[in-house]
């Protein structure tokens, strides 16, 4: 059983349309969420974290954390081409701090 | 802030040869530093996680006496692929874990080694 599950995609939206992208996780013990974004060739780079339930905002992106449904989300608003990656939700569960990914989620924001 | 470099971006060897991959957290201390490895299409994959002035903790199916890594700085982790061969071809990503922004426990990636083994 995978501990973190993403939809693999692509999500395809259009431009200026906004963008979710979901993530689940089985271990309830988890601690801290991370959402990543990696382009084709690249090491992925930090979006946001959270910790606590609900949301949490930065610009154009919002993660959510719903803990007792083991749910993780991430919006973004005015979804731009540039947006367009794989998205990559980590989640920490407390041991030695690592961080279990998911596979992923492509996103394309077309035109 | 928050930045990891890696050295260097990409390396094409021949098989049995050793190749080192330098990570250097530059702009702040990093206890722990992770390895990571990633196939084309595929997510990332823990190989180890590197404590500075301790041995490295290895994930389970990777070889530890192949994939030597060193932390002997808070800023700077290395990992020596030994012997490589074409099946060890792949992205190595590391990442650096700075605990002094707000005692979160975030990974910042440093931007990847892509190594060919012919």
């Amino acid at each position: 059983q995978k501990e973190v599950e993403q939809n693999s995609g692509p999500l395809s939206v259009p431009e200026g349309a906004i963008a979710s992208l979901n993530c689940t996780y089985s271990d309830r013990g988890s601690q801290s969420f991370f959402w990543y974004r990696q382009y084709s060739g690249k090491s992925p780079e930090l979006i946001m974290f959270i910790y606590s339930n609900g949301d949490k905002e930065d610009g154009r992106f919002t993660a959510q954390l719903n803990k007792a449904s083991q749910y993780v989300s991430l919006l973004i608003r005015d979804s731009q081409p540039s947006d367009s990656a794989t998205y990559l939700c980590a989640v920490n569960t407390g041991t030695a701090s690592k961080l279990t990914f998911g596979t992923g989620t492509r996103l394309q924001v077309t035109l | 802030g928050a930045v990891v470099s890696q050295h260097p971006s990409w390396v094409i060897c021949k098989s049995g040869t050793s190749v080192k991959i330098e990570c250097r957290s530059l702009d702040f201390q990093a206890t722990t530093m992770f390895w990571y490895r990633q196939f084309p299409k595929q997510s990332l994959m823990l190989m180890a996680t590197s404590n500075e002035g301790s041995k490295a903790t290895y994930e389970q199916g990777v070889e530890k006496d192949k994939f030597l890594i060193n932390h002997a700085s808070l800023t700077l982790s290395t990992l020596t692929v030994t012997s490589a061969h074409p099946e060890d071809s792949s992205f190595y990503i590391c990442s650096a874990r700075d605990r002094s922004r707000g005692g979160t426990d975030t990974q910042y990636f440093g931007p990847g080694t892509r190594l060919t083994v012919l």
